[in-house]
């Protein structure tokens, strides 16, 4: 079991520049989730998914979309890179029903946006 | 909207001596997350507490919840280096069991 998995771990862009984070979990978790952290910010939800083909608001949605046409594959895009969105952004999943609904993370990608 | 305070942000202490991170958070929370998180690392699940006067022990960690005073401590005894990492606490938000909103983080540097 890989877990939770992110791609890229790091990325530099300008701003303006477009790019897509993707998130892959192989747990069968129907939840995913995506969180940005800065430095003394905690951790500030973007967006999340309760199921295939679902997504949802969170604290910080403004400036990312998102999309779940898969089960296993939460995907964060940027359209128009800006340097507040200069982050690390975490993935997040968990299986609804289980009881604990622990949440299970990524390794996070570190985006600098120039 | 729940608010988290966790106290304190900052923590220093010595080897083989006991301390609390306090977790406040504003509005009713059924269950509540400890993680924790090493230096460029991601975050791992350290505790889930799902009841009033909850409380779990692993090791030199012991984590208790107070859901009528909105409290949940995070107890270290005899602390050693290993511990060194930064501790966010995480109640469920909204009467939802999934959405989770975080602390700041209390970065707990223990020193020989």
């Amino acid at each position: 079991n890989a877990g939770v998995t992110q791609t890229p771990k790091f990325r530099v862009l300008k701003t303006g520049q477009s790019m897509t984070l993707l998130c892959a979990q192989d747990m069968n978790h129907e939840y995913m989730y995506w969180y940005r952290q800065d430095p003394g910010m905690g951790l500030r939800l973007i967006h999340y998914s309760v199921g295939e083909g679902t997504t949802a608001k969170g604290e910080v949605p403004d400036g990312y979309n998102v999309s779940r046409l898969k089960k296993q594959n939460f995907l964060l895009g940027l359209e128009s890179a800006a340097p507040s969105q200069t982050s690390v952004y975490f993935c997040a999943s968990s299986y609804q029903g289980a009881g604990t609904d622990t949440q299970y993370f990524g390794p996070g990608t570190r985006l600098t946006v120039l | 909207e729940l608010k988290v305070e966790q106290n304190p942000l900052f923590l220093s202490m010595q080897e083989g001596k006991n301390y609390t991170i306090y977790c406040n958070y504003s509005t009713t929370s059924d269950r509540l997350y400890w993680y924790r998180q090493d230096p460029g690392k991601s975050l791992e699940s350290l505790f889930v507490l799902l009841s009033n006067g909850a409380v779990k022990q692993e090791g030199r960690l012991m984590a208790s919840l107070d859901t009528k005073a909105r409290l949940s401590t995070l107890h270290i005894t005899a602390a050693v280096h290993d511990l060194s990492a930064t501790y966010f606490c995480a109640p469920n938000s909204g009467g939802s069991n999934y959405k989770l909103t975080f602390g700041k983080g209390t970065l707990l540097t223990v020193n020989p």
